[in-house]
């Protein structure tokens, strides 16, 4: 079956600082591999896409990487802001579907002073 | 900047009664997408549309759902009898092209609590 696992599930870190989410998948073939922001009560937002073939992405102070051997994935945020407070989740599209989203269970990142 | 719009933000029902979830999607977008989230759960697929019929959907989405676009704006999604287990919440998506890169822009959600 189709997953997509995330770590760790819940984060809090000091304004200023950096910090990294991991994403597993076993998802397979896959065509691409997406973040997504989710701030609580609203929809989710794309930070960045990489196709299986991508091994980084940035997005200003998100970088995105990925290792398809290994089927993980991570995104760095660089200088946390109080506004990067928000659930990230990893979405992998299997290759053969544009429809069927495969999300992973998020990581809720607290951002403080 | 275009975005998806959903209405309500919010519906609370008895169980077994009919609700109706309304969304516009982004106006040159051609596909649209309903997903749900159980709280504390991950978003999950139910449906895929395009051209006036439905594309995919998931085991989730039984006899129980059905998805319209009514007019030229509206793309809705009802429950005829809704359960207990339905409360979630419940997310509509557009995008502009069926291509796997084709990015889903999403709605702020319809919050649905069956009682």
């Amino acid at each position: 079956k189709n997953q997509v696992e995330q770590s760790p599930q819940s984060l809090i870190i000091l304004e200023g600082k950096n910090c990294t989410l991991q994403c597993n998948y076993t998802v397979s073939p896959f065509s691409n591999l997406r973040w997504y922001k989710q701030d609580t009560g609203r929809g989710p937002v794309s930070l960045t896409i990489m196709t299986f073939s991508e091994n980084t992405k940035s997005n200003g102070r998100y970088t995105a990487t990925l290792d398809a051997d290994t089927k993980q994935s991570s995104l760095h945020i660089t200088a946390s802001q109080l506004s990067d407070s928000a659930s990230y989740i990893c979405v992998v599209t299997p290759t053969g579907t544009a429809s069927k989203l495969t999300f992973g269970t998020g990581t809720r990142l607290q951002v403080t002073l | 900047e275009p975005e998806v719009t959903q209405t309500p933000s919010h519906q609370v029902t008895q169980m077994g009664q009919e609700v109706i979830l309304r969304c516009v999607p982004i106006s040159n977008h051609l596909y649209f997408y309903w997903y749900r989230q159980i709280l504390g759960q991950k978003v999950e697929f139910l449906v895929s549309f395009y051209n006036n019929e439905i594309s995919e959907k998931s085991e989730i989405f039984d006899d129980q759902f059905s998805v319209e676009r009514p007019d030229g704006s509206n793309f809705t999604l009802k429950i005829r009898s809704t359960k207990l287990e339905d409360s979630a919440m419940y997310f509509c998506a557009s995008s502009g092209g069926r291509n796997e890169r084709n990015e889903q822009f999403f709605g702020p959600g319809t919050r649905l609590t069956v009682l």
